[in-house]
């Protein structure tokens, strides 16, 4: 079965400090890869996606991934976290065919944690 | 233009007894998907709606659980019994038909978080 981990389940970072989250996947396969972030009271909403083409993929709020097909990897990055990155982060892999096409493998959610 | 939403946004509930959640896509949205999240797990994948047929299923634990889309809008997921390992929290997310929907952004709402005492 397709598995996706994330390594660090708690991060705490002084603001301005560089963040990198990891995250592996199983599935050897053609796939697309998702991080989502949940600040505190909010929704899940998609950070960034990886589909084809480049592998280094630019998201939203300074955030970005690199995907190494090499490695099963898809680990994101920012070079300055700020204390309103404060969230939970959560790597998806979409790698289903045929009927199970839609579905999102999670990774377990690393809990970021920025002082400011 | 409105988010998913889902309906309640806590239920506290005794073993045995019957719940039902309820999740409104994003209009227009022919996909609809359920996960689920127990704590300090991932979030795990339940079940996929296109319209009101179920497209993907096999992520429902067992027969307890029963998900519904009549008409093709909103969407029901009722746990009868409940048992206490049901406690968690439940999303809802929609996503658009157009250009396939492995390559469509799912929108999430923002989660049930049942307790079964």
């Amino acid at each position: 079965a397709q598995s996706v981990s994330q390594h660090n389940h708690h991060v705490i970072l002084s603001e301005a400090a560089s963040l990198e989250l990891g995250c592996n996947y199983s599935y050897g396969g053609t796939v697309n890869l998702f991080w989502y972030v949940q600040y505190p009271g909010q929704h899940l909403q998609l950070l960034l996606k990886y589909f084809s083409g480049d592998p280094l993929v630019k998201g939203i709020k300074g955030f970005e991934a690199e995907f190494i097909k090499s490695k099963f990897s898809f680990n994101l990055r920012k070079p300055s976290v700020q204390w309103s990155d404060t969230a939970e982060y959560f790597c998806a892999v979409n790698a289903g065919r045929g009927s199970t096409l839609g579905r999102l493998y999670f990774g377990r959610g690393t809990q970021l944690t920025v002082w400011p | 233009e409105a988010g998913v939403t889902q309906f309640p946004s806590h239920s506290v509930i005794e073993k045995g007894q019957t719940v039902t959640l309820r999740c409104d896509p994003i209009s227009g949205h022919d996909n609809l998907y359920w996960y689920r999240r127990v704590m300090g797990k991932e979030i795990k994948f339940l079940l996929h709606f296109v319209k009101e047929s179920k497209q993907d299923e096999s992520g429902m634990p067992n027969n307890r659980f029963l998900a519904e889309r009549t008409g093709g809008t909103y969407s029901t997921l009722k746990v009868q019994p409940a048992e206490l390992e049901d406690s968690g929290v439940y999303f809802c997310a929609s996503s658009q038909a157009s250009g396939g929907v492995r390559n469509n952004e799912q929108f999430f709402g923002p989660g049930t978080r049942l307790t079964v005492l």
